[in-house]
């Protein structure tokens, strides 16, 4: 298995351009997260899904979409990239059931927005 | 609203030294507890977890945590550091009224030689 995989790596943005973050895993994970990781802040969530077709609001929605047509894959929309989005981005995943809170996390995309 | 707090933001250590970093959860109700680990450059990987039973938790690398449901406490403890636990660890709670994880602000070890 390959996880939870994340791509681009790295990715400067100008500000008003829009991108999306891609993240994917091959775990049949129900439950998806994007979480952004600001120095000095841990990690704050932006959206969730608890499967396909669901996704929530987390703690720092704004800015941001989401969508989840399938169990793998669940990108990140930035559609006005303004630079308090500077940040670096992590995705996870978890089952459904097991393990409750555990969660496995990709390796992050370091997001710049000048 | 469910918290989780860490007052120790960075520390920094010599070789050998013992570890606690505290970790503190503001919720009255049933709590999953976790510390995850950070290394330089890298995401964030399980080092261990609380559901129920034993209070006191062996995870990888000589870590251990202690449950105390008094003091709404989850230190993290190693006896005897390495440079390579140079890291940023974060301390976790999932509650039984929420889907979501809330992390604490981390704390960044240095361990030197």
């Amino acid at each position: 298995n390959a996880g939870v995989t994340q791509t681009p790596k790295f990715r400067i943005l100008k500000i008003g351009q829009s991108m999306t973050l891609q993240c994917a895993q091959d775990m049949n994970h129900n439950y998806m997260y994007w979480y952004r990781q600001d120095p000095g802040m841990g990690l704050k969530l932006i959206y969730y899904s608890v499967g396909a077709g669901i996704t929530d609001k987390g703690e720092v929605p704004n800015g941001y979409n989401v969508s989840r047509s399938t169990t793998e894959d669940f990108p990140l929309r930035l559609e006005l990239a303004a630079p308090s989005q500077t940040s670096v981005y992590f995705c996870a995943s978890r089952p459904l059931g097991q393990g409750f809170g555990e969660q496995y996390f990709g390796p992050g995309t370091r997001l710049t927005v000048t | 609203a469910q918290s989780v707090s860490q007052h120790n933001h960075h520390v920094i250590l010599s070789e050998a030294a013992s570890l606690e970093l505290g970790c503190n959860y503001s919720y009255g109700g049933t709590v999953n507890l976790f510390w995850y680990v950070q290394y330089p450059g890298q995401h964030l990987q399980l080092l261990l977890k609380y559901f129920s039973g034993d209070p006191l938790v062996k995870g990888i690398k000589g870590f251990e945590a202690e449950f105390i449901k008094s003091k709404f406490s989850f230190n993290l403890r190693k006896p005897s550091v390495q440079w390579s636990d140079t890291a940023e660890y974060f301390c976790a709670a999932h509650t039984d009224n929420t889907d979501k994880l809330i992390f604490g602000t981390g704390t960044r070890l240095q361990v030197f030689p």
